[in-house]
This record gives structure tokens, C-alpha cells and sequence, in this order.
């Protein structure tokens, strides 16, 4: 079945640095590939998304490129702020034939971010 | 435009009882998804629903149920609670095109569940 692993968190940075999570996938046919954000007390967010290889997905600064050949979906951001800090999840839509997929967004584990000043 | 919205916020129940949490979509999104989202098993998919049926099920208990209404509102059900249902709850909504669900997902802020 599909599945997205992301690297371990949490991560702690300071505040300007270079910020890579890594997102990689397993999926049948082409999935569409999405990064959100929850922030405390919030649900999710849409940051960015892609939904064809070699798409790039960019938004307030973060970007990430559908890498079919690596099945990766690596965000980045070239430098982050305090109000950067929050739960990073990639996740997955994988629509199939049988519609076993409707509605069906799967997610990573999710990545802890610490920006501090 | 309004986004997803639900309630409540917050519930606090004991083991044994069942709860309902309610989800109004975003005004024209049809398709509304549920998700569980604790610490140790992260998000997880719980149905989908479209035009008052559910099209998709995720890997849950019977005691984990749904509706939707014919404004596309949405309502999941946790009959006989246990300690491991708390959790926060998620809904989402999206746009379609005919029975096609758009794969852009808007979510709620959550409902958050504690049983005790």
C-alpha cells in the first residue's frame, strides 16, 4: 500500500539557517504529493503541493521538487524564521481505478520544527 | 469564504459513553474526509464521504461511524469510548468535478477528544 516516511525530527534550528526535511514515498501509479503544516493548537495547513514528476511546488519561501526517479519530495527553505516553528507533514494522494483512494490523503509522521532567534 | 469548521472544539468524555463531532465544509465542497491524529500513530484515515455515502473506509473499529447530509455536512460517531480514542479529530473537505474529488484537502481545526 502507499506509504510516505519523513526523516526523524525534532529539528532545531537558528533563526536564517537552511532548512531540508526529507519526504520519500511508495505509491502505485503517479501520486500527487502535497506538504502541509499544523501549528499548536491548529489543524492542518496547505503549504505547497505537486502533482506531476518534476513539478516544483513553492510557497511563502518553501519549496519542493516531485523527484519521481528517488520517489522523494524534499521541502526546503533557504532561511527560516521564529514564526517557521510547527509540525511539518508530507503526505500522498494516490487516485486509482477501483476507488479504494477516494478521499484518502496518507501521511508521514510528521517533522517537529525550532526556530529560535 | 468560510473554511471547514467544527464542533466542538474541545470534549471531554469517560470510557463507555459515544460521542458525536460535527463538520460543516467549505460552501460548495461536497467530498468531506476524516482523519484520527494522536501522538503515537500520527494522522490516519478514517472514511470519506460523497453525496451522503461513503465511498472510502479506512482501518477502523465498527465503533467508528459517519454521515453526511444533504448540505454536505458531516457528523462521525465513537460509540462504547475507550482510552485509546483520544485523539484529535480532523475533517476535511475538498472541491470535486462530477463523482472526482479534487486531491487538495482543506481541514478544520479539529475537534480534540480526551476520554477518561
Amino acid at each position: 500500500g502507499d506509504s510516505v516516511t519523513q526523516m526523524e525530527g525534532p529539528v532545531t534550528l537558528s533563526e536564517e539557517a537552511f532548512l531540508t526535511i526529507n519526504c520519500t514515498y511508495t505509491a502505485t501509479g503517479y501520486p500527487s504529493l502535497f506538504w502541509y503544516v499544523q501549528y499548536p493548537g491548529e489543524g492542518l495547513q496547505l503549504l505547497l503541493k505537486a502533482t506531476k514528476a518534476d513539478d516544483k511546488g513553492s510557497n511563502k519561501g518553501f519549496e519542493a521538487t516531485y523527484r519521481k526517479e528517488t520517489t522523494s519530495f524534499h521541502l526546503e527553505k533557504g532561511s527560516v524564521q521564529v514564526s517557521d516553528s510547527a509540525v511539518y507533514f508530507c503526505a500522498l494522494f494516490s487516485a486509482n481505478a477501483g476507488g479504494t483512494s477516494y478521499g484518502k490523503l496518507t501521511f508521514g509522521q510528521g517533522t517537529i520544527l525550532t526556530v529560535h532567534p | 469564504k468560510a473554511g471547514v469548521t467544527q464542533t466542538p472544539r474541545y470534549l471531554i468524555k469517560t470510557r463507555g459513553q459515544q460521542v458525536t463531532l460535527s463538520c460543516s465544509p467549505i460552501s460548495g465542497h461536497r467530498s468531506v474526509s476524516w482523519y484520527q491524529q494522536t501522538p503515537g500513530q500520527g494522522l490516519q484515515f478514517l472514511f470519506e464521504y460523497f453525496s451522503e455515502t461513503q465511498r472510502n473506509k479506512g482501518n477502523f473499529p465498527g465503533r467508528f461511524s459517519g454521515r453526511q447530509f444533504s448540505n454536505s455536512r458531516s457528523e462521525m460517531n465513537v460509540s462504547t469510548l475507550e482510552l485509546g480514542d483520544s485523539a484529535l479529530y480532523l475533517c476535511a473537505s475538498s472541491r470535486t468535478s462530477g463523482r472526482v474529488s479534487y486531491n487538495e484537502q482543506f481541514f478544520g481545526p479539529g475537534t480534540r477528544l480526551t476520554v477518561l
